[in-house]
């Protein structure tokens, strides 16, 4: 298994502002996803990052509104850039370990 | 392309009622399926999986079998608690080597009352 840990947990953030979220894993991945749940729908992909290498991102979603890191293999950060009311979500990170994807608890934005 | 296409909620229930969730996919191959919770105000737990054709899987008093003749993959939990009370995804992951990622369907909301 996996235990994934996301700061902010929970933010109020201010229209037109960034925030960068990160995400911690308990062990090293190759590969983490981003995803977006929009109040009341599904999970969507916003984008898969491999350590070392650019992130590679969904149909609809671009990197200068979502820019990511990826400095090693346990740690990424998205980037929520200029945001607007809806930006409001909640966002995932996930790893996959041992042939399962496993999720963090997320972290629950929302624009003002 | 793959998808998947789940009941949709809201679903109630009483306490102790029996519970099916539907949920059937399209891909090409064996994907690998899933079953996923997300409790309120908690992120998403995955709940059971099975990864080839006529797996069960089971976990806490849900099961869910891969059903390839009839390309579903169905939740159900004979006797529901007052705790199960959340919204249930039902996701696939895609046949391909090195698909990693997941599609989700849109989720089910449960709600249980005593």
């Amino acid at each position: 298994s996996a235990v994934i840990s996301q700061k902010p947990s929970r933010d109020i953030c201010q229209r037109g502002t960034s925030l960068t979220i990160q995400c911690q894993v308990d062990s090293q991945v190759t590969m983490m996803f981003w995803y977006r749940q929009q109040p009341g729908q599904s999970l969507t992909l916003i984008a898969t990052a491999n350590q070392g290498s650019e992130a590679t991102y969904e149909s609809g979603f671009v990197i200068d509104k979502f820019p990511i890191s990826r400095p090693n293999l346990t740690f990424s950060t998205l980037t929520v850039s200029n945001m607007s009311p809806e930006d409001s979500s909640i966002y995932l990170c996930s790893v996959e370990v041992g042939n399962t994807i496993y999720f963090g608890e997320g972290s629950w934005l929302t624009v003002v | 392309g793959d998808s998947v296409t789940q009941m949709e909620g809201p679903v109630t229930l009483s306490e102790e009622a029996f519970l099916t969730i539907n949920c059937t996919y399209t891909a090409t191959g064996y994907p690998s399926l899933f079953w996923y919770v997300q409790y309120p105000g908690e992120g998403l737990q995955l709940l059971l999986k099975a990864t080839k054709a006529d797996d069960k899987g089971s976990n806490k008093g849900f099961e869910a079998t891969y059903r390839k003749e009839t390309t579903s993959f169905h939740l159900e939990k004979g006797s529901v608690q007052v705790s199960d009370s959340a919204v249930y995804f039902c996701a696939l992951r895609a046949a391909d080597e090195g698909a990693n990622n997941l599609f989700f369907g849109t989720g089910t909301r449960l709600t249980v009352i005593p």
